[in-house]
């Protein structure tokens, strides 16, 4: 099944604790992308990668690292974790860097203590 | 500055009527403009995409029409049924396409 999975689902930690979540697509897709939502903010754009080794800044970039050594792999890495990035993440993927559909995962619910 | 507006207050309508959402952007000259759906809990899920030349598109009970003049979208679900009440999101491409902004997203409540 074609399919972007995230984990954790849900997490929780303190601030100043590193953590990451993964992100993984089995559709062979070049875009991958990291979005944060939250309550009358919506959908907001943290990276995205248009492939191996590509990364750059969306919209809401600070406190967050990416990499992108293979390419289905897009993790999302928060070095010092603070209780404004408790949010609700998700990843997504699509097949071109330009146009068409994005894919999202299930979603991670962080909360930052 | 871009900015992206739905209607955030929800939108209660009757089974079997025909629900339009709307989405209205400034600042942008999108190539193409997208719907989503998204339920609780959950990633959103891609329903249309309509380029900027298009005027409209349909897909079964869905229909959406893009206006780059009004710089507006409209959305419609017709013969709406429960299983239909969902979050609905438009989302605009820039920076070449390797951005999407999202408005706020508009619920949508059908009741039997």
């Amino acid at each position: 099944e074609a399919q972007v999975t995230q984990n954790p689902r849900y997490l929780i930690t303190v601030t100043g604790k590193k953590l990451t979540v993964t992100c993984s697509q089995n559709m062979n897709h070049e875009y991958m992308s990291w979005y944060r939502q939250d309550p009358g903010l919506g959908l907001r754009q943290i990276y995205y990668s248009m492939n191996v080794e590509v990364t750059d800044k969306g919209d809401v970039p600070e406190g967050y690292k990416v990499s992108r050594k293979e390419k289905r792999n897009f993790p999302l890495i928060l070095e010092s974790p603070s209780p404004n990035q408790t949010s609700l993440y998700f990843c997504a993927s699509k097949g071109r860097s330009y146009s068409y559909e994005q894919y999202f995962g299930p979603g991670t619910r962080l909360t930052v203590t | 500055s871009q900015k992206i507006e739905q209607n955030s207050e929800a939108l209660n309508i009757q089974e079997g009527k025909t629900a339009t959402l709307t989405c209205n952007y400034t600042n942008y000259s999108p190539a193409y403009l997208q719907w989503y759906r998204q339920d609780p809990g959950r990633g959103p899920v891609f329903l249309l995409l309509i380029r900027e030349n298009e005027k409209e598109k349909r897909k079964e009970r869905l229909k959406v029409t893009f206006d780059t003049t009004l710089k507006q979208s409209l959305f419609h679900i017709t013969a709406s049924q429960p299983a239909d009440s969902a979050t609905y999101l438009c989302a605009l491409d820039h920076n070449a396409g390797n951005m999407l902004t999202f408005g706020g997203g508009t619920r949508l409540m059908v009741k039997p």
